[in-house]
């Protein structure tokens, strides 16, 4: 079982590439998120997906699009990526039902810098 | 909008202390949960503490319990006999019940000395 699981851990783009980052979670787990955390500024919600098939926005979506390909993979992509968008970013998902259903586990983040 | 506010952007204690972190939060809603989470170096983010709102009684994790206080809107984190691995960012994260969207505090940088 190894939970959250994030490619890659690192990735250096120049101004204007394109990346997907990959997550995908084996607990069976409803919900997923992507996050940004940016020194200083604590962890935002870039989109989720509150179930398979549906995804949201969240407080910092602009320059991001996101795919649920299926109940375990939510992936993140950066169609034209900025300095802007340098950060370290985390998935997570969450159970929604049942006992602590409302707890997020994370993945181990990956460090994007971007020249 | 609900927000997080963890005032205390580092904190150092002895080996051994107690440490109190402190967090409050601005909701209208009735319905929500509170949670501690600690990133050490390693950057991998880990469950420390879970509250339900609705419950009175302080959710309690070995050595880690909380103060919370639902109608000053606060909720802190107290480490027992602080040990070196305890050094680490921690954030105080909201989620409201109804959206299910977690907001996260700025974070505390504590430092456990020797």
């Amino acid at each position: 079982n190894a939970g959250v699981t994030q490619t890659p851990k690192f990735q250096v783009l120049k101004t204007g590439q394109s990346m997907t980052l990959q997550c995908a979670q084996d607990m069976n787990h409803n919900s997923m998120y992507w996050y940004r955390q940016d020194p200083g500024m604590g962890l935002r919600l870039i989109y989720y997906s509150a179930s398979e098939g549906t995804t949201d926005k969240g407080e910092v979506p602009n320059g991001y699009n996101v795919s649920r390909l299926n109940k375990r993979e939510f992936s993140l992509r950066l169609e034209s990526a900025a300095p802007s968008q340098t950060s370290v970013y985390f998935c997570a998902s969450r159970k929604t039902s049942g006992g602590a259903g409302d707890t997020q586990y994370f993945g181990p983040g990956t460090r994007l810098t971007v020249l | 909008a609900q927000t997080v506010t963890q005032s205390q952007p580092e904190m150092s204690v002895q080996e051994a202390e107690t440490v109190t972190l402190s967090c409050t939060y601005d909701t209208s809603e009735s319905n929500y949960y509170l949670f501690w989470y600690k990133q050490p170096p390693s950057r991998q983010m880990i469950l420390v503490i879970r509250q339900e709102a609705y419950k009175q009684q302080n959710a309690t994790e070995n050595r880690f319990s909380v103060n919370f206080q639902k109608a000053a809107k606060s909720f802190s984190l107290k480490i027992s006999d602080s040990q070196l691995g305890d050094t680490a960012m921690y954030f105080c994260a909201f989620m409201n019940s109804g959206t299910y969207k977690y907001i996260f505090g700025t974070g505390t940088r504590l430092k456990v000395l020797a």
